[in-house]
């Protein structure tokens, strides 16, 4: 069975230190990868997407993913915390043969300390 | 402003009356996608479409059924509600143009069925 698995519930970090939120998929093919956060009481936000190219993708608000394509991992990092970093985040995985089939991880809850 | 509307934000129903959950989205986006988040399980796809009058089944549709006659418009119909779809739904919208791929989220619908 498909799955994205995201091994931590939470995740908790001190301000200006690195972070980093795991990210490993079970998927057939080459998917594309994603990152979605989510504040409180809000929607969801796209943060960054690996295609194809530079495994190292950047996206919004200074975080970057690693794509791993031997370990089918995607794993989110930032290199300075800040504490409205705080948030719900999601890894994503989509086919790439054509449908729109998108399978989300169960979440990690970040928490930044001031 | 591009953007996602649900409507109703919020619904307290009973089990059995039927309801509809409506998804717009100004973008011109082929894709559109139903989601319900719980906690502990991330997003769960419900049902997606990839063009006018062509959906496909995600990982949970029992239950629900959609429709997509026109391009913008991907309305959620729950014709028999039961209290095990009280969730938060998120419609969300995507297109493969220009290299995009990523999904825009609606604000969420939470649904309490009692």
């Amino acid at each position: 069975a498909q799955s994205v698995a995201q091994p931590e519930d939470q995740v908790n970090v001190a301000e200006g230190n690195p972070l980093t939120v795991k990210c490993t998929y079970s998927v057939s093919g080459n998917p594309y990868l994603f990152w979605y956060v989510q504040y409180p009481n809000r929607g969801l936000q796209f943060l960054l997407k690996y295609i194809t190219g530079d495994n190292l993708v950047k996206g919004s608000y200074g975080f970057e993913a690693e794509f791993n394509k031997s370990q089918t991992s995607f794993h989110l990092k930032k290199p300075s915390a800040l504490v409205s970093d705080s948030a719900l985040y999601f890894c994503a995985v989509r086919d790439r043969s054509g449908g729109f089939k998108t399978i989300f991880g169960a979440g990690t809850r970040l928490f930044v300390k001031a | 402003e591009a953007q996602v509307t649900q409507n109703p934000r919020y619904l307290i129903t009973v089990t059995g009356k039927k309801l509809t959950v409506t998804c717009s989205q100004n973008m011109n986006h082929e894709y559109m996608s139903w989601y319900r988040q719980d906690p502990g399980l991330g997003l769960r796809q419900i049902y997606y479409s990839m063009n006018v009058e062509v959906t496909d089944k995600g990982d949970v549709p029992e239950g629900y059924k959609v429709s997509r006659k026109e391009k913008r418009n991907f309305p959620l119909i729950l014709e028999s509600p039961s209290p095990n779809q009280t969730s938060l739904y998120f419609c969300a919208s995507s297109s493969d143009r220009s290299s995009s791929y990523e999904q825009y989220f609606g604000p969420g619908t939470r649904l309490t069925v009692t």
